[in-house]
């Protein structure tokens, strides 16, 4: 399968953590990467490979993978983490990228 | 680090287009370059990579209708669009890959915007 599957919506009260998961085939071969898109901006790189967070992205932001699942965890949620959030990976062939369908998560 | 997307407009069925993204601030000629969109209101679509080297992949949904294609002497990646459908209405993002390589994309432009419609 070639498909990455998120939920579609997810919220959490501020400063508790959460938990959001993107499932696919491909995940047991190939690491998932995580997006964060406010609106009107372009999708955002907040972890890619294992757990590997880019120059700024603060570390409340963790990733951890289970077989064919890949999950985004966010301890101590901020409001300006609402937020969409889009999994990708490679998907079975190695040869394209997949997205996940995106979680909105709402920050009560 | 910086990527502009151009080329967006509205378009008829059928028609062609080609988008542009110039990009700069990196050693473009080194890495895989994606364009991915995103319809008004839905998630993100993965189209098209072209790797340093020419080597391009593209999604099932645009395969045969889209061709991407870089000129590493001006630092430019492009979309050529022909048989547009209304489904291709999108926002287009042009995007770079991280040092660690694809999937993992760290730099995205603004978008532009494609509108197929009579």
């Amino acid at each position: 399968s070639s498909e990455l599957t998120q939920d579609p919506a997810v919220s959490v009260a501020l400063g508790q953590t959460v938990r959001i998961t993107c499932q696919g085939d491909s995940l047991r071969n190939f690491y998932a990467s995580w997006y964060q898109q406010k609106p009107g901006q372009a999708p955002v790189l907040v972890i890619y490979g294992k757990t590997s967070r880019p120059s700024g992205i603060p570390d409340r932001f963790s990733a951890s993978s289970s077989g064919n699942t890949a999950s985004l965890t966010i301890t101590g949620a901020q409001a300006e983490d609402e937020a969409d959030y889009y999994c990708n990976s490679r998907d079975s062939s190695g040869n394209h990228v997949v997205f996940g369908g995106g979680t909105r998560l709402t920050v009560l | 680090v910086q990527l502009v997307e151009s080329g967006g407009v509205v378009v008829q069925p059928g028609g062609s287009l080609r988008l542009s993204c110039a990009a700069s601030g990196f050693t473009f000629n080194i890495y895989t370059m994606h364009w991915v969109r995103q319809a008004p209101g839905k998630g993100l679509e993965w189209i098209s990579l072209i790797d340093g080297e020419g080597t391009t992949y593209y999604a099932d949904s645009v395969k045969g209708r889209f061709t991407i294609s870089r000129d590493n002497s001006k630092n430019s990646v492009y979309l050529q669009m022909n048989s547009v459908r209304t489904e291709d209405t999108a926002l287009y993002y042009c995007s770079k890959e991280h040092s660690t390589g694809w999937p993992n994309l760290d730099c995205w432009g603004q978008g532009t915007l494609v509108t197929v419609a009579s």
